[in-house]
Order: C-alpha cells, then sequence, then structure tokens
C-alpha cells in the first residue's frame, strides 16, 4: 500500500528564515510521482510541482527547492528567504504511474506559519 | 479563464437530507476527482471519474454518490446514510496520463459542508 508521512504538523519561522518541509513516501511501485501542493487560507490547492520516480535531479524555482532521494523514499521541500505570503499548508502526495491508477495518496500536511 | 467551479462555497445540511456539491471544469480535462479533508487531515478520495458515464470508487466512497454524465460536470450527493458529512470538499480535475506520464491535478476552491 502507498503512504505518505509528513512528520511536522506545524512549523513557525520568521520572515526571511530558510525551512524545509519533510516528505516520506512508501510504495512498492518502481514506477511512481510525487507531487507538492500548497493549500493557503482560501482554501484551494495549488499545485507546485511533479517529480517522476527515475528523475533525482533536484529541482529549483525561484525560492522553491526540492530533494528528492529514493534511497531514503523522501522528497524534502525547501523554502528559501522565507515570506508571510508563503504560510500555507503544504501536501506531499504520491500516485502511481500506470493507466487507470492516477489516484492521489496525501500525506497530512505541514501548516507553515511565517511571521513578519 | 479556464478552471474548477465548485459551488456553493458554504452548504448546511440537515439531519436525514440529501445535498449535493456542484463541480464544473472547462479545462477539457479527462478526469475528475472529489476529494474530502478534514481539520488537520490530508485530503481522502471519495470518487473519481476517467471518462464520461464510468467512475469508481475511492477511499471512502460510503455515504456519497456521483454521476459523470458530461465531460465538464461530476456532481457529488453527500446522502443521509454519510453519518459525519461535516467536512470541507475539493473537486479536482486533470488530463489523461500521456504515456506513463500522470498529470497534475488541478483543484477547485472547496465546499464548506456542514450540520445544522
Amino acid at each position: 500500500a502507498q503512504k505518505v508521512t509528513q512528520a511536522q504538523t506545524e512549523i513557525s519561522v520568521v520572515e526571511k528564515e530558510d525551512v524545509t518541509l519533510d516528505c516520506v513516501y512508501e510504495t512498492r511501485d518502481t514506477t511512481y510521482y510525487l507531487f507538492w501542493y500548497k493549500q493557503p487560507p482560501s482554501g484551494e490547492l495549488v499545485f507546485l510541482i511533479r517529480r517522476n520516480s527515475f528523475d533525482e535531479q533536484n529541482e529549483i524555482s525561484g525560492r522553491y527547492s526540492w530533494n528528492f532521494q529514493k534511497s531514503t523514499s523522501s522528497f524534502n521541500f525547501t523554502i528559501t528567504a522565507s515570506q508571510v505570503v508563503d504560510s500555507a499548508v503544504y501536501f506531499c502526495a504520491l500516485s502511481e504511474a500506470r493507466r487507470g491508477s492516477e489516484k492521489l495518496v496525501f500525506g497530512k500536511g505541514t501548516k507553515l506559519t511565517v511571521n513578519p | 479563464d479556464g478552471g474548477i467551479t465548485q459551488s456553493p462555497k458554504y452548504l448546511f445540511r440537515k439531519e436525514g437530507q440529501n445535498v449535493t456539491l456542484s463541480c464544473e471544469q472547462n479545462l477539457n480535462h479527462d478526469a475528475m476527482y472529489w476529494y474530502r479533508q478534514d481539520p488537520g487531515q490530508g485530503l481522502r478520495l471519495i470518487y473519481y471519474s476517467q471518462i464520461v458515464n464510468d467512475f469508481q470508487k475511492g477511499d471512502i466512497a460510503e455515504g456519497y454518490s456521483v454521476s459523470r454524465e458530461k465531460k465538464e460536470s461530476f456532481p457529488l450527493t453527500v446522502t443521509s446514510a454519510q453519518k459525519n458529512p461535516t467536512a470541507f470538499y475539493l473537486c479536482a480535475s486533470s488530463l489523461s496520463p500521456q504515456g506513463n506520464s500522470n498529470q497534475p491535478q488541478h483543484f477547485g476552491d472547496g465546499t464548506r459542508l456542514s450540520i445544522l
């Protein structure tokens, strides 16, 4: 069975600090996809990144970066120089890479509060 | 603008009443999904549909029903059999997988359902 664990329930930082959100996953599939979503207070989920299991290159997008390590089954998310607008709940999710199996399994989320 | 529209934003249900949550998308996506989110929890899949006139149960389908008569619409009915319906409901859609490449799901703004 697939499972996603986000051990950090809540994190609070001061603006301009760097912060890393952890994500550990379990799957028996050799091919799978990992995702990060942001849920601001307004409620909608905003897609941030998709990574397939064959691509272990780290990715950087502005202040956001992702570190995928298959050896530890982790897909961590770092925000550099955090800003108040980064305050949100962040979800890590996993899906199988088989047609007809696009269901997402979500972690319970990490609530990030960035204080001015 | 293309997107996913959920209505209403807030909904109240009386005991023994069925209520229907609307989800419409104009992204020309094939697949649509319904998730339930409880406080401090991740999203759990209720139902999903990959093509018109076909849908599958997710992890927590009991007490819910759906239909997919049109590509752009995937309404969710919360029946009186659902004993604990108070939650935040999110609808999502995605393109069909391209080869073995799962496409990201895009989400609506959600409907908050409460019991009167």
